[in-house]
């Protein structure tokens, strides 16, 4: 039971590249979710997926782009990459019912460097 | 925005020692939830309080939550270097969203 998985671990991009972070899980959560984490800030999040087909977007949306391929896998793609998006990435998943009712499994985090 | 902020911002113990921290928020929540992380690691879930609960324990954990208030205290009874981590506190939103604060810094010194 491996959990929440993300790939990669480490990134560095050039401004203006895309890229494509992926995430899975093997828990057979309905909801699933990425923030992004800045020195002092806690974690924002980013985009949520409340269950298979839908999802809707969180605080700071904006240059990002998601898709719920499957129950399993949520990907967050970058369009054009800016420093502005220099972060650590985690993607989480939880159970059915209001997003908030439940405890949120995370996975490791990607950590992203945009030059 | 950040609804929950915690307090201090970085806390410093020595090994067996209680560690108090503390988590206030601006506006009526339907629950608040604890996470842990360790360095260079995801959020791992600590414990879940709702709004009509007013203390939860779990191990050496215990949660306080006064609504009265709006602030919630994560109290770990003797403490072990294994928690030295940074601690969320994470308040829901109208929307049911998850907001989490900036987290206070735990140190434990052998």
């Amino acid at each position: 039971n491996a959990g929440v998985t993300q790939t990669p671990k480490f990134q560095v991009l050039k401004t203006g590249q895309s890229m494509t972070l992926q995430c899975a899980q093997d828990m057979n959560h309905n909801s699933m979710y990425w923030y992004r984490q800045d020195p002092g800030m806690g974690l924002r999040l980013i985009y949520y997926s409340a269950s298979e087909g839908t999802t809707d977007k969180g605080e700071v949306p904006n240059g990002y782009n998601v898709s719920r391929l499957n129950k399993r896998e949520f990907s967050l793609r970058l369009e054009s990459a800016a420093p502005s998006q220099t972060s650590v990435y985690f993607c989480a998943s939880s159970e059915d019912g209001p997003l908030s009712y439940n405890e949120q499994f995370f996975g490791p985090g990607t950590r992203l460097t945009v030059l | 925005s950040q609804q929950g902020e915690e307090d201090p911002q970085a806390l410093s113990i020595q090994e067996g020692e209680n560690a108090t921290m503390n988590c206030s928020y601006k506006t009526s929540i339907n629950n608040l939830q604890w996470y842990r992380q360790n360095s260079g690691r995801g959020l791992v879930h600590l414990i879940l309080i709702r709004s009509n609960e007013r203390e939860k324990h779990s191990g050496r954990l215990r949660v306080t939550l006064d609504t009265s208030k709006k602030s919630s205290s994560l109290l770990i009874t003797a403490s072990r270097a294994a928690d030295t981590a940074s601690y969320f506190c994470a308040t829901d939103a109208s929307d049911y969203k998850l907001s989490f604060g900036a987290g206070t810094t735990v140190t434990v010194r052998a």
